[in-house]
């Protein structure tokens, strides 16, 4: 597709569940992000990939967050024993490359409502 | 860490005024971005700046990227309906992570 795809679009999971979210980049964006969005607030930095690594991944808010990249394209973030101040919105973005002059392309984000 | 002031939080407006809205950082960047958000979407690019001084227009919207590179300006000019929503300043430095402002909402009585 053109654009950034994150599925799903919304899931509603019981507290102590595990979820994964994906997140299709713009095909050729070699740089993907992750950002959580509480209710409200600004966007807060997860992680990054460069490729299939990552460089920072300083924004991991416990261990039980944590996110893979397969083939520089497809990237997965898993919530493990889901907590309920996990709920927010998780935003995946790319960009051709990581740093300056290559700004973000976001995707509309998984709705994440643990219950 | 990197913090972003971003400031008003909240603008209520008649249609057609203009808006003005700012960002301050403590650290300096080497590039400055605004993001859009319209409810239940990702935040869409609206302007990046490459160069401290840079004044840049897009249509309706103009935005500038502080001469210190600590701060950055968007204004809308005749604001419009379709203006409703969430603006985010960001800033990046080299190859470290966006860093965003908290956003101002927008709110546009016709």
């Amino acid at each position: 597709g053109a654009g950034v795809s994150q599925s799903p679009s919304n899931k509603v999971t019981e507290k102590g569940k595990d979820v994964e979210l994906r997140c299709d980049p713009i095909s050729g964006h070699t740089a993907l992000y992750w950002y959580r969005q509480s209710l409200g607030q600004g966007l807060e930095f997860l992680i990054y990939f460069q490729g299939n690594s990552a460089p920072d991944k300083s924004g991991l808010p416990s261990d039980r967050f944590s996110a893979e990249r397969t083939g520089g394209s497809v990237s997965t973030l898993t919530i493990q024993r889901t907590q309920q101040e996990d709920s927010a919105v998780y935003l995946c973005a790319s960009s051709l490359r990581s740093g300056d002059n290559s700004p973000l392309h976001f995707g509309n984000g998984t709705r994440l409502t643990v219950t | 860490g990197q913090q972003l002031n971003q400031s008003p939080q909240s603008m209520f407006i008649q249609e057609g005024e203009d808006v003005s809205m700012n960002c301050t950082s403590s650290s300096i960047f080497n590039t400055w971005l605004w993001y859009k958000q319209d409810p239940g979407e990702g935040p869409v690019l609206l302007i990046a700046l490459y160069k401290a001084g840079e004044l840049t227009s897009n249509g309706r919207l103009t935005a500038q990227f502080g001469i210190t590179r600590k701060d950055s300006f968007l204004n809308i000019s005749a604001s419009i309906p379709s203006d409703v929503g969430i603006y985010f300043c960001a800033g990046q430095l080299g190859a470290q992570k966006l860093v965003f402002g908290q956003g101002t909402r927008l709110t546009i009585n016709p």
